[in-house]
């Protein structure tokens, strides 16, 4: 079945970037979309954005300044890059394929374990 | 804020029907955008539990129902287990601002 999982670091400093990646099995990443989501301490489930085999983008205009997805179609994976990390962005952080029939009405499945990333100076 | 408005949670004891509802607007579910679903058990990562307004995907029991009606969705529970002790979301999209996957705030279901 399909799997994610993250990997990057776990602590992160203030004003630095933060970068992550997530490798999928058992599917290509040629398919579908793949998506970023986080989830802070206590709090609700926020929509960071996806990208596609091909590069296409598209991010929550809250947090399009400071984002950057790519995609490794050779290791089959994708990458996630948060520039200017403040503790405001301390956060578990989920990749997800975004699937379904069109762009719109897609929903996340599979997602990862998570990965916490903690920001402190 | 969230978007979409879940009550922060619900209980009921074993066996009973519980309902999740999650309340929208004319940008997103009142706009005939889909309604999605996940289980986030304790220490877990979100599952998928309902796609497009009511599918279960496999595997999924279906003392899992969800429905929508105009600018509001619902998630249904009957037969209600202790392991479904959970926070549940619901997700859809929103028009405004080029487009935005937003999820609901989340509800905690309580088994008592």
């Amino acid at each position: 079945q399909v799997q994610l999982q993250e990997s990057g670091p776990g602590l992160v400093k203030t004003s630095e970037p933060l970068s992550l990646t997530c490798a999928v099995s058992g599917d290509s990443i040629t398919t579908y979309y793949w998506s970023w989501i986080r989830q802070s301490p206590g709090k609700g489930l926020e929509w960071i954005g996806y990208i596609d085999y091909s590069g296409a983008t598209n991010y929550n205009p809250s947090l399009k300044s400071r984002v950057t997805m790519s995609v490794d179609t050779s290791k089959n994976q994708f990458s996630l890059k948060l520039s200017s990390v403040t503790a405001a962005d301390t956060a578990v952080y989920y990749c997800a394929r975004y699937v379904g029939p069109q762009q719109a009405d897609n929903w996340f499945d599979p997602w990862g374990r998570g990965t916490l990333v903690t920001v402190s100076s | 804020q969230s978007v979409l408005t879940q009550p922060p949670s619900v209980s009921g004891a074993p066996g009973q029907r519980v309902t999740i509802s999650c309340a929208g607007s004319s940008s997103n579910i009142g706009a005939n955008y889909d309604v999605h679903w996940y289980q986030q058990l304790p220490g877990k990562a979100p599952k998928l539990l309902i796609y497009t307004n009511t599918n279960r995907p496999s595997g999924v029991p279906d003392r899992f129902s969800g429905s929508k009606s105009g600018t509001s969705a619902s998630l249904a529970i009957t037969g209600l287990q202790a392991e479904d002790e959970a926070d549940y979301y619901c997700q859809s999209y929103d028009n405004r601002l080029s487009g935005l996957r937003v999820f609901g705030g989340g509800t905690k279901l309580t088994v008592l």
